[in-house]
């Protein structure tokens, strides 16, 4: 089975730096997303990790430790356009998701 | 520009009407996935089919059906059974060399009432 945590809600300040953890306990692994998501759309692609090690592409980074069964998503320079729901998925022959952490982004 | 077109956008159906989704792609994608989501929820798997005329049930398959009879469509019914189909659906695909994670429809919002 699957089992994918990540927090609930998170709150920063325009400019800031916010960091969303993700641990996860899976049968198989082939590979970790992020995915981001305003309200009524879907999800988008944001990052893939297979590799231990920090992936950055522009304000948004991910890592991952297969050992430790544990990602993050760092987004650095916060705009109220991040505010959404960012979803940490890991696939095996599916990908399977987890609940989706809230981000609020405040002026 | 390829992509997976869900219709759609909105439904609403009277409470023990079955209701058919529509999921089409031109990506040439061999796998294609049906999602529900609820909020405050992560997204869940219903059905999969990885080749044409071969589709599985995913975690939640109850109250749902589907058909794999082209590779270019994917549809999902809900029938009657399913017992709280108020939901917002995804549709995925994924394949090709180098692609590694899916592409999403824009998603039905489906309202039972």
């Amino acid at each position: 089975g699957q089992n994918i945590d990540q927090p609930t809600e998170m709150t920063a300040t325009e400019g800031a730096i916010v960091q969303i953890n993700c641990t996860y306990q899976t049968s198989g692994f082939n590979g970790l997303f992020w995915y981001q998501q305003h309200a009524g759309e879907a999800p988008t692609f944001l990052s893939y990790n297979v590799l231990d090690g920090l992936e950055e592409k522009g304000r948004f980074s991910s890592f991952l430790s297969r050992s430790k069964g544990y990602s993050y998503l760092l987004l650095k320079e916060l705009q109220m356009k991040d505010s959404a729901s960012y979803l940490c998925a890991v696939k095996d022959y599916k990908l399977s998701f987890g609940a989706g952490t809230t981000v609020t982004v405040r002026a | 520009d390829g992509g997976i077109t869900q219709s759609p956008k909105y439904l609403f159906r009277k409470e023990g009407q079955n209701v058919t989704l529509s999921c089409e792609q031109n990506l040439n994608h061999d796998a294609m996935y049906w999602y529900r989501q609820d909020p405050g929820q992560g997204l869940r798997l219903i059905y999969y089919s990885q080749i044409v005329n071969d589709f599985q049930k995913g975690d939640i398959a109850e109250g749902y059906s589907v058909s794999r009879e082209k590779k270019e469509s994917f549809p999902l019914t809900v029938t009657s059974a399913q017992k709280n189909p108020t939901a917002f659906y995804l549709c995925a695909s994924i394949g090709g060399q180098g692609n590694y994670g899916y592409t999403f429809g824009s998603g039905t919002r489906l309202t039972v009432v």
